[in-house]
């Protein structure tokens, strides 16, 4: 079947250390994305990718960093310099723009809730 | 500075009697719009989207209606189930500039009464 998997589904980290969440679609999506969302808060856009080996900033990009080296994949690394890193993470692929009938939207994995001990 | 904003951060709504769920934004290059519904610890699901060229999408029980004129958009749903019960997310995107890349409302939590 296809799909968008992120794992793992809860992570625990100790301060100052660096984890690694991965995200992994088979859709044949083009455009990757990676969301966190906060209790009562909506999702917030941190980083991006439209092509492989290409990703751009969110509007909450700092303490973390990503890759793009294969179409199918986007981890996100949540580093020591996150200052509130506690959240649930939301990885998200799509076509790109409207063509072929694609409705524009975007899939979502079940997500990864990341605690900070 | 929020360009989608859902102003009520909760609904409840008695089972059978339509629910009204409102966004609006404040980016003029937004140009396509979407409602995604999430429960719990789950990843949020497409529903409905609309173009700025209409203003009126129905699929089933849902209805988006879209006023470019006040930068306002709403989801009705007609009749309300309890399973509807989950948070509403409006979104909207750029298409012209900015590919699928989606800007997010807070939310709005439904609770449909049985």
């Amino acid at each position: 079947d296809g799909g968008i998997t992120q794992s793992p589904k809860y992570l625990f980290r100790k301060e100052g250390q660096n984890v690694t969440l991965s995200c992994e679609q088979n859709l044949n999506h083009d455009a990757m994305y990676w969301y966190r969302q906060d209790p009562g808060q909506g999702l917030r856009l941190i980083y991006y990718s439209q092509i492989v080996n290409d990703f751009q900033k969110g509007d909450i990009a700092e303490g973390y960093s990503v890759s793009r080296e294969k179409k199918e994949s986007f981890p996100l690394t949540v580093t020591s310099a996150q200052k509130n890193p506690t959240a649930f993470y939301l990885c998200a692929s799509s076509f790109q723009g409207l063509a072929g009938g694609n409705t524009g939207e975007l899939f979502f994995g079940e997500g990864s809730r990341l605690t900070v001990l | 500075d929020q360009q989608v904003k859902q102003n009520s951060p909760s609904l409840s709504v008695q089972e059978g009697r339509i629910s009204i769920l409102n966004c609006d934004y404040t980016n003029s290059m937004f140009d396509y719009f979407l409602w995604y519904k999430k429960y719990p610890a789950e990843g949020p699901t497409f529903l409905i989207s609309i173009s700025s060229i209409k203003d009126k999408n129905e699929d089933g029980r849902f209805t988006v209606f879209l006023n470019k004129s006040a930068k306002h958009l709403s989801l009705h749903i007609v009749p309300s189930q309890p399973g509807d019960s989950a948070v509403y997310f409006c979104a909207a995107s750029a298409l012209r500039n900015a590919g699928n890349m989606l800007t997010f409302g807070g939310g709005t939590r439904l609770m449909v009464k049985p």
